[in-house]
């Protein structure tokens, strides 16, 4: 069964420094990963995803996150954190369960503060 | 709708009350999730509906849980003598399998329940 750790339930940044946020999985094939966005009393948005192919993946707002199979790691990343950056950020990956089930699992979340 | 809708948004019942919660998601989606989400805590898989297969029912934790699908359309999620730890935020997401396992789930606002 897939499994995904997300390292730091909570992550402060400077406005302007470089945002990183850890993900783990850990899955029995070649996985689907995705990375979203929960703002405050609001739903979860798709921030990228990495099927096949490219590595570096890029998403929405500036982010970006890198395939790494030798970690089974997916970290996203961003540049320069905005103010409109904090939020609560999720790592997900999907594989096949069996019986025709495509488990999608989440990590614990990591919440994103940005400091002025 | 353009988007997964998600009703009733906010729901307070007592303890002991049944309660319903229903899932328009994005037309054509044949792949349906609910997902609990208790405060300061990650997305809790509950069930996986994928068009007339039977349901991957292996999240719900408890016999008081109960989700129900018609067709590839609504989706109702019931509790049955609600505890006060069944208080979270109910989130429903549709994906539109189609053949590629590389499609996104679509979030809904999600339901907020409060048993007191």
């Amino acid at each position: 069964a897939q499994s995904v750790t997300q390292l730091g339930s909570h992550v402060s940044v400077s406005e302007g420094a470089l945002v990183l946020l850890r993900c783990n999985y850990s899955s029995s094939v070649p996985p689907y990963l995705f990375w979203y966005v929960q703002y405050p009393n609001q739903g979860l948005q798709l921030l990228l995803k990495y099927t096949t192919g490219a590595t570096l993946v890029k998403g929405i707002n500036g982010f970006e996150a890198e395939f790494k199979k030798s970690e089974t790691s997916f970290h996203l990343t961003k540049p320069s954190a905005h103010m409109s950056d904090a939020a609560e950020y999720f790592c997900a990956v999907r594989d096949y369960s069996g019986a025709g089930s495509y488990q999608l699992t989440f990590g614990k979340g990591t919440k994103l503060s940005v400091i002025p | 709708g353009a988007g997964v809708s998600q009703s009733p948004s906010n729901k307070v019942t007592e303890k002991g009350k049944d309660v319903e919660l229903r899932c328009d998601p994005i037309s054509g989606h044949t792949a349906l999730y609910w997902y609990r989400q208790r405060l300061g805590q990650g997305l809790e898989f509950l069930i996986y509906f994928q068009g007339n297969s039977a349901p991957d029912k292996s999240g719900l934790p408890s016999d008081r849980f109960s989700a129900e699908r018609t067709g590839e359309s609504v989706s109702t999620l019931t509790i049955q003598r609600t505890q006060q730890e069944d208080s979270a935020v109910y989130l429903c997401a549709s994906r539109n399998r189609g053949g590629a396992m590389n499609t996104e789930a679509f979030f809904g606002q999600g339901t907020r329940l409060t048993v007191v």
